[in-house]
């Protein structure tokens, strides 16, 4: 089993939809990262999170530490929105190096 | 504004041949890092470097060796590329524990 779990692995969504992708995980962690890659493109760290909620623009994150989850929410998506969403936690191993564990994605396409 | 570049965008090479993946980064940062990126296996680990001349395997280090001779540049090699090395090769860096930049990846083929 994976220690980084993400839903759905594709989803599609009309303009305008909210959009929800999760991220459970099994490890300890100092802190979870939601990442953006767009196709043929470099990825993009959207969040670092390591408690509550954060909202950037149209994206919000939330995390639950007890429950070991977190979601990604897009309010009024847009095409433009369209990339893969990965998941990715600092899992605490004790090192000072930020090694990550990543999900394997969420692909996610917009439809105009 | 946050930079790191790799040395390739696509690049083509023939079983056997010795590879060299390069990444710079331009934030003084003390960690870099070396991923693939293969679908349906999400990003794995080769190899990290905590410090200048320091590195560490990842998880997946096989097949691959690095160098960090100077503190912005982070090298992967590929000693006898083999076709399973055709991939997305991914570089990031980051502070002691923050968030990763990564860079615009290298896609290799290796025929």
């Amino acid at each position: 089993k994976n220690e980084v779990e993400q839903s759905p692995q594709n989803l599609t969504a009309q303009e305008g939809e909210f959009i929800t992708i999760n991220c459970s995980y099994s490890v300890g962690i100092s802190a979870l990262h939601w990442l953006q890659q767009h196709p043929g493109g470099g990825i993009v760290s959207l969040f670092m999170l390591s408690s509550g909620k954060k909202k950037h623009g149209r994206l919000i994150a939330t995390i639950n530490i007890q429950e070991k989850h977190s979601s990604l929410h897009i309010t009024a998506s847009h095409p433009r929105d369209s990339a893969v969403y990965i998941c990715a936690v600092t899992a605490n191993y004790g090192g000072a190096t930020n090694k990550l564990i990543f999900g394997t994605g969420t692909l996610l396409a917009v439809q105009p | 504004d946050v930079k790191v570049t790799q040395s390739s965008r696509y690049l083509v090479k023939r079983t056997g041949e010795k590879v060299f993946l390069e990444c710079v980064q331009d934030m003084d940062h003390e960690n870099m890092f070396w991923y693939r990126q293969d679908p349906g296996l999400g990003l794995r680990l080769i190899y990290f470097s905590y410090d200048v001349k320091m590195k560490e395997k990842g998880d997946i280090p096989e097949g691959y060796s690095v160098s960090r001779e100077k503190k912005e540049r982070f090298s992967l090699i590929l000693e006898s590329a083999s076709t399973n090395q055709t991939s997305m090769y991914l570089c990031a860096s980051s502070a002691e524990v923050d968030t990763q930049y990564f860079g615009p990846g290298t896609r290799l083929t290796v025929l």
